[in-house]
């Protein structure tokens, strides 16, 4: 089955700078890949996904990038805020396999 | 459009006691899944329906774990003789179709005594 590896679990950046975190899969039939937000006592939250067919996805601050051939995709935040702080995980699924597999999380931690 | 809801938000139980929780997925969404977190890692997949028809089981929910979602609606996640390595956050999710985004209710958190 699919492995998801997700670097670094803790990263603390200073309010304005970037922020970025990486993920790999394992399963070379994976092609969707979303990205969660999930703050202290509630449930995850979309934040971006990004497809295969595509290489990068930009919305506003956040953008992902994926690379097929290493299997590997990274989360990329600018200009981070204090409520950027929070867990974030990645995930990784193919069409037609119904369950996505997380990362183990990364607690970021952005510094006023 | 509200969101997925789940009943309870918090649930305390003693060991071997059976609890019962339920999720009401964003109104149109034909799947809805359970997943299960523990602390400080990713959830993880338990189950998942197509409407009222329940397709998959991961081997994380053991024989007394059963889901059901009746009419298609709103799903209910059942744990008979909890055990303490019950203790977790339960969390559903609902998507449009195959391959949509899903997107996750607040969670059920559950802790046995």
């Amino acid at each position: 089955g699919e492995n998801v590896e997700q670097h670094p679990s803790t990263l603390s950046v200073q309010e304005g700078d970037s922020a970025v975190i990486k993920c790999t899969y394992s399963d070379s039939a994976s092609n969707y890949f979303p990205w969660y937000k999930q703050e202290l006592g509630k449930g995850p939250q979309l934040i971006i996904d990004i497809r295969s067919n595509v290489g990068e996805k930009k919305d506003q601050r956040i953008a992902v990038t994926l690379n097929k051939t290493a299997k590997h995709f990274s989360l990329h935040i600018t200009e981070t805020q204090p409520e950027d702080s929070a867990v974030y995980f990645c995930a990784a699924t193919y069409f037609g396999n119904e369950k996505l597999t997380f990362g183990t999380g990364t607690r970021l931690t952005i510094i006023p | 459009d509200t969101g997925v809801s789940q009943d309870p938000r918090h649930k305390i139980t003693k060991r071997g006691q059976n609890v019962t929780f339920r999720c009401d997925p964003i109104s149109e969404h034909n799947r809805l899944y359970w997943y299960r977190q523990t602390l400080g890692q990713g959830p993880e997949f338990l189950t998942y329906f197509q409407n009222e028809a329940q397709l998959e089981k991961s081997r994380l929910l053991s024989n007394r774990f059963s889901a059901e979602r009746p009419k298609g609606s709103f799903s209910t996640l059942e744990i008979q003789r909890t055990e303490q390595g019950d203790s977790a956050m339960y969390l559903c999710a609902s998507s449009h179709s195959s391959g949509d985004t899903q997107y996750f209710g607040p969670g059920t958190r559950l802790t046995v005594l």
